[in-house]
């Protein structure tokens, strides 16, 4: 099935330092989502994006919707120990004019903040 | 907006054993809803989804099954537990109006034995 590559699979920083993490498919997405999973619990949402181009921040997180609407971008700003999880990335496929609202999940990125 | 109920959090059920997940959602109507299975931390894995009372579809071939009994009801089951099936089970709801977004429950840890 459709898969989303993610990168990097991990992450290990200083708090205070920048973070970057991308998605790419070889398919159109219509939307892209990005969430943040804390350990033992479901993930949250933290952006959506519905348009090629689109920039939309978040507190200190800003995400983008690449303009081929096969890629997306997930920065978060001068980072905390707070922003310790797990961070996915997730669209739906488009598929002939609609898209089943099924989301195709990237691997994740294991983002470590030390203090 | 929307909450996910999901129960019991936590799950420990010797093989062959039947198992009941239950989730609600409340704030919204008709929702898509589904189960999604999450191993070792990563990777989410879409298991079943359903556009309606009683209408399921099956993304894997496996040793569970969803029901719908109501709209905002959706029950993950199994009859005869395998140790494969342990792992971190997810609800999600897709709102009536919400675009493509997607909305996850708290989770439910099952650790077969």
């Amino acid at each position: 099935g459709q898969q989303l590559n993610q990168s990097p699979q991990s992450m290990f920083i200083q708090e205070g330092e920048d973070v970057s993490m991308n998605c790419t498919s070889s398919s159109i997405f219509n939307t892209w989502l990005w969430y943040k999973q804390d350990p033992g619990e479901g993930p949250v949402l933290l952006i959506a994006l519905y348009k090629a181009g689109e920039l939309t921040s978040n507190g200190r997180l800003t995400a983008q919707f690449g303009i081929t609407r096969k890629d997306s971008f997930l920065n978060i700003s001068a980072s905390i120990p707070s922003d310790v999880g797990i961070y996915f990335c997730a669209g739906p496929p488009f598929a002939g004019g609609t898209s089943y609202g099924k989301l195709t999940f990237g691997q994740g990125t294991i983002l470590t903040v030390h203090p | 907006s929307q909450t996910i109920h999901q129960w019991p959090a936590t799950l420990v059920q010797p093989v062959g054993s039947p198992l009941s997940l239950e989730c609600t959602v409340e704030g919204t109507s008709n929702p898509n809803l589904y189960w999604y299975r999450q191993a070792a931390g990563r990777g989410l894995q879409l298991l079943f989804y359903s556009v309606g009372i009683g209408q399921i579809s099956s993304e894997v071939p496996q040793n569970l099954s969803a029901s719908r009994p109501q709209d905002r009801q959706f029950i993950l089951s199994s009859k005869k537990l395998l140790l494969s099936d342990s792992g971190f089970y997810l609800c999600a709801c897709q709102p009536g109006l919400s675009g493509n977004t997607i909305y996850f429950g708290e989770g439910s840890w099952l650790t077969v034995v």
